[in-house]
C-alpha cells in the first residue's frame, strides 16, 4: 500500500504570497491531520479534516486554512506569507482518527520564505 | 495545555542499548507514540502505548510507562548506526481527539 504523499517537497515563496501544498493519504484513510515543523516551535498541530469537515485545530493564526476533498486528499493554504512560516509541513493521515488509530507521515514540504 | 519533554541529545556506542525519556503532563492522554525522524525526512511510527499498560516489547524496542509519574520511556536494544535520528514521544490530545502534542525530540548519535 502505498505510504502518504505529499506535494511539492520543495517551495520557496516571497513574503507576501501565499502557497498550497497537498497531501494525499494512504489509501481507505479519511482523516488527515497537518503539523507544522520549525527548529525554534518544534512540532505543531495545525488542523485535522476528517469527511471533508474540519474536526480540530491547533493554534494558528486564519491565514492557514485547510480544506479536504471527498477522495480523501486534503490541501492547506498559507495566505500572505511571513519569514516565520518558513518550516516543514508535515501531513499525516489515519483511518477515522479514533480509539488506536496511529497517525502515519508523510515526508513534508520543505517551505522557505524569502 | 499538554506539555512534552526530552532530553536533546544522547550518544551511545555501537551495540549498547539505548534509553530514551520522555515526561508528560496530561493525565487524561490515552495513547503516547514513539516517532523517528532521519535527515530531510518526515515522521515513521514506530511503537505506541495504550495508557492502562506499563510496557510493550516489539523486537528491539522495549517502551516503559509509568503513569504516577508521567513517565515514558523507549529503549533501544544493541542500537545500530541506523538508529541514528531524532526520536519524537508523544501525547494524544485530549478527549481522544486526533492531534499529537510532541516533545522537542531526543538527537540519538550511535558511535561505531
Amino acid at each position: 500500500k502505498a505510504g502518504v504523499t505529499q506535494t511539492p517537497r520543495y517551495l520557496i515563496k516571497t513574503r507576501g504570497q501565499q502557497v498550497t501544498l497537498s497531501c494525499s493519504p494512504i489509501s481507505g484513510h479519511r482523516s488527515v491531520s497537518w503539523y507544522q515543523q520549525t527548529p525554534g516551535q518544534g512540532l505543531q498541530f495545525l488542523f485535522e479534516y476528517f469527511s471533508e469537515t474540519q474536526r480540530n485545530k491547533g493554534n494558528f493564526p486564519g491565514r492557514f486554512s485547510g480544506r479536504q476533498f471527498s477522495n480523501s486528499r486534503s490541501e492547506m493554504n498559507v495566505s500572505t506569507l511571513e519569514l516565520g512560516d518558513s518550516a516543514l509541513y508535515l501531513c499525516a493521515s489515519s483511518l477515522s482518527g479514533a480509539g488506536a488509530d496511529t497517525q502515519y507521515f508523510g515526508p513534508g514540504t520543505r517551505l522557505t520564505v524569502l | 495545555g499538554e506539555d512534552v519533554e526530552q532530553s536533546l541529545f544522547l550518544s551511545v556506542r555501537e551495540g549498547d542499548s539505548s534509553v530514551i525519556n520522555c515526561t508528560y503532563t496530561d493525565s487524561s492522554s490515552t495513547y503516547l507514540y514513539w516517532y523517528k525522524q532521519e535527515p530531510g525526512a518526515g515522521l515513521q511510527l514506530l511503537t505506541y502505548i495504550f495508557s492502562n499498560m506499563d510496557m510493550k516489547q516489539d523486537q528491539r524496542l522495549t517502551v516503559l510507562l509509568n503513569k504516577k509519574d508521567k513517565h515514558l520511556s523507549l529503549r533501544i536494544a544493541d542500537t545500530q548506526t541506523g538508529d541514528s535520528a531524532i526520536y519524537f514521544c508523544a501525547e494524544r490530545g485530549k478527549t481522544g481527539a486526533n492531534n499529537l502534542f510532541f516533545g522537542t525530540g531526543t538527537r540519538l548519535t550511535v558511535i561505531p
